[in-house]
């Protein structure tokens, strides 16, 4: 059964450093997401990502985020320079049609570790 | 604000038995409500989804309400297993835009 995969399981970086987190989501899906959620607290929405551009972005996701899709194959979070508070469990998910009506798909995680 | 808020937070129950959670939102426009398991440590996996003019949703053991009048969902378990053992997590979608409101969720624990 196809699935999300996610890159590293587990990221630690020190505070100020850029980090990369990669996903891959199902090979037929068309519409890509990101998600945290720091450890006991409630997931939160990031972004979301459609024809290759970003279609809604909470307000989590400001300047120090950006989100790619280099190929045909990975979808990339970028965290330009991470504070301490970034520290959190990032997951990807991946939808073959809008999410509204479409079942997501989550990816098992990265553990992002900021010291 | 948008809100979603579910009840109870925490629930032990015996193997064998049913159970329900609850949700109640706050979210406007309403647009769809979805469960979602969450295992320790994994991502969240979608167990329903219920959109306006649904008000019963079901997945083998798994049975959702939507009452869309008063704002409550309930996800009822039937013949809990084991593997049960999970948090349970209210997203409600608002239409218009894709940002969902999620639950804190609701960590079932099932004993043997």
């Amino acid at each position: 059964e196809p699935e999300v995969t996610q890159t590293p399981s587990h990221q630690v970086t020190q505070m100020g450093q850029e980090v990369i987190l990669r996903c891959v989501p199902i090979s037929n899906h068309l519409y890509f997401y990101w998600y945290r959620q720091i450890l006991g607290q409630k997931v939160e929405f990031l972004v979301s990502f459609y024809n290759n551009e970003i279609s809604e972005k909470s307000e989590i996701f400001d300047d120090q985020f950006s989100v790619e899709r280099p190929d045909g194959s990975n979808f990339t979070l970028k965290i330009r320079s991470t504070k301490l508070e970034d520290s959190a469990m990032y997951f990807c998910a991946s939808s073959r049609g809008p999410s509204s009506y479409n079942e997501q798909f989550f990816g098992p995680g990265t553990r992002l570790t900021v010291l | 604000k948008n809100q979603v808020e579910q009840s109870p937070q925490s629930l032990i129950i015996l193997e064998g038995k049913n159970c329900t959670l609850q949700c109640n939102y706050t979210v406007s426009p309403f647009s769809n409500l979805r469960w979602y398991k969450q295992d320790t440590g994994r991502g969240p996996v979608s167990l329903t989804i219920m959109t306006f003019s649904e008000n019963t949703k079901s997945n083998g053991r798994y049975t959702a309400t939507l009452d869309a009048d008063t704002k409550q969902s309930s996800l009822h378990i039937t013949a809990s297993q084991l593997s049960d053992s999970a948090s349970y997590i209210c997203v409600v979608g608002s239409g218009g835009s894709y940002i969902p409101t999620f639950g804190r969720g609701t960590s079932l624990i099932v004993h043997p």
